[in-house]
């Protein structure tokens, strides 16, 4: 069985500060990893995911992630961050040859501080 | 294409009434599946389906009931609301075949059970 842990469930950085969101998987088997991003009211939008050997991922809005497999992370980071990044942030894994269902965290909620 | 749509946006009932929750997608997914959203876990799944006429329990089933006769739609009925099914719903969809692939979610539902 797969697993994400996110640390932090609330982060709060300043306008234009590093956000850095973590996150690291359990995982029998080589894993496909999400970072999924929620606005307030919204359902939720994809930003990156790892499927492949690239291990740095390049998602929407300025933000990427690098898989490591040596420290089972897939931490997410922006490297200015902005009034419009406040919003939830899940991380979520499957197992490569596994089926649809993905396995979420629970959670990290981004403050941006003015 | 409208992607995947959710009705209602709100809903308030009392313990022991039935609903419906509708969820349509357009883009001809096979996988469909139901989440719950709360404070502090997540999302977990409630139900899926692989399509037409095939469908099995997620993570937190008890409770509510699914049903898939078309590829387009698949609602989530509770059967005898309870508080602790106070929540949000999400509904998603997945185009079958890989691991790796995106899940596309609904707009969400918000429920309270008094």
């Amino acid at each position: 069985a797969q697993s994400v842990t996110q640390l932090g469930s609330h982060v709060s950085v300043s306008e234009g500060a590093l956000v850095l969101l973590r996150c690291n998987y359990s995982s029998s088997v080589p894993p496909y990893l999400f970072w999924y991003v929620q606005y307030p009211n919204q359902g939720l939008q994809l930003l990156l995911k790892y499927t492949s050997a690239a291990t740095l991922v390049k998602g929407i809005n300025g933000f990427e992630a690098e898989f490591k497999k040596s420290e089972t992370s897939f931490h997410l980071t922006k490297p200015s961050a902005h009034m419009s990044d406040a919003a939830e942030y899940f991380c979520a894994v499957n197992r490569r040859g596994g089926n649809e269902k993905l396995t979420f965290g629970t959670g990290t909620r981004l403050t941006i501080i003015p | 294409n409208a992607g995947v749509t959710q009705t209602p946006k709100f809903q308030v009932l009392k313990t022991g009434q039935s609903m419906t929750l509708q969820c349509a997608q357009d883009m001809n997914h096979e996988y469909m599946s139901w989440y719950r959203q709360d404070p502090g876990m997540g999302l977990r799944l409630i139900h899926y389906s692989v399509g037409a006429g095939i469908t099995d329990q997620g993570e937190v089933p008890n409770g509510y009931n699914v049903s898939r006769s078309t590829t387009e739609d698949f609602p989530l009925r509770l059967l005898s609301a309870a508080p602790s099914q106070t929540s949000v719903y999400f509904c998603a969809s997945i185009r079958a075949g890989g691991a790796g692939n995106e899940q596309f979610f609904g707009p969400g539902t918000r429920l309270t059970v008094l």
